[in-house]
């Protein structure tokens, strides 16, 4: 069975102190791994798509690298803006259109 | 979020009644998808539609329909609200199915 699971739960960090996220994914055929954003009461926002193993993206504090069974979501030197839960989902080959996604991480950056 | 609106923002409706949310987009995507956001279980996707008239469904489909008869509007409907059914919902887009989404700014509805 295709599975997502994000860690930790939840992230205190300290502004400035750089940390990464994980995401572990179980999946018959990887299509697509993507990371989002979430800000309380708002819908995800697209941050990255990575499509195979050693593919690495980067948006300003954010980068993302994806080996054969997980990815991270660096963040180097953080800022309190960045404080926000990092949903991961990924795209099977065998499950058309549909993403999986996992719990998510909660990120609080303190000033 | 811009190219994407959810209506109502908010509902409160009672159990049994028929609720229906809409989904409005002008980015003239021919993904579409309507998901549900409950604490412990992430986003769920309810049903999509990869263009007019053409919808399937997700993992949690029982109980809702769907309707696609325009580009630009994706309707999702509770035939008969349970309290089961409370939750967020997120409708979302995408100009491919392998590409990312834009979500909408959600829906929290309240069956009481």
């Amino acid at each position: 069975e295709d599975q997502v699971t994000q860690s930790p739960e939840a992230l205190r960090l300290q502004e400035g102190e750089s940390s990464s996220l994980n995401c572990s994914y179980t999946v018959s055929g990887l299509r697509g791994l993507f990371w989002y954003r979430q800000d309380p009461g708002k819908g995800p926002e697209f941050l990255f798509t990575l499509y195979s193993a050693g593919e690495e993206k980067e948006k300003e504090r954010l980068k993302a690298t994806l080996t054969k069974k997980e990815s991270f979501l660096h963040i180097t030197a953080p800022k309190p803006e960045d404080s926000a839960t990092y949903l991961c989902a990924v795209q099977s080959t065998s499950g058309t259109y549909k993403y999986i996604f996992g719990t998510g991480t909660r990120l609080k950056v303190l000033a | 979020d811009a190219g994407i609106t959810q209506s109502p923002r908010h509902k409160v409706t009672e159990t049994g009644t028929p609720v229906t949310l809409r989904c409005h987009q002008t980015e003239n995507h021919r993904y579409m998808y309507w998901y549900r956001q409950d604490p412990g279980h992430g986003l769920r996707l309810i049903h999509y539609s990869y263009g007019v008239k053409d919808t399937d469904k997700g993992e949690v489909s029982d109980g809702y329909s769907v309707s696609r008869s325009k580009t630009e509007d994706f309707l999702l409907t509770l035939e008969s609200a349970t309290s089961s059914q409370t939750s967020v919902y997120f409708c979302a887009i995408s100009e491919k199915s392998d590409y990312g989404y834009t979500f909408g700014s959600g829906t929290r509805l309240t069956v009481v």
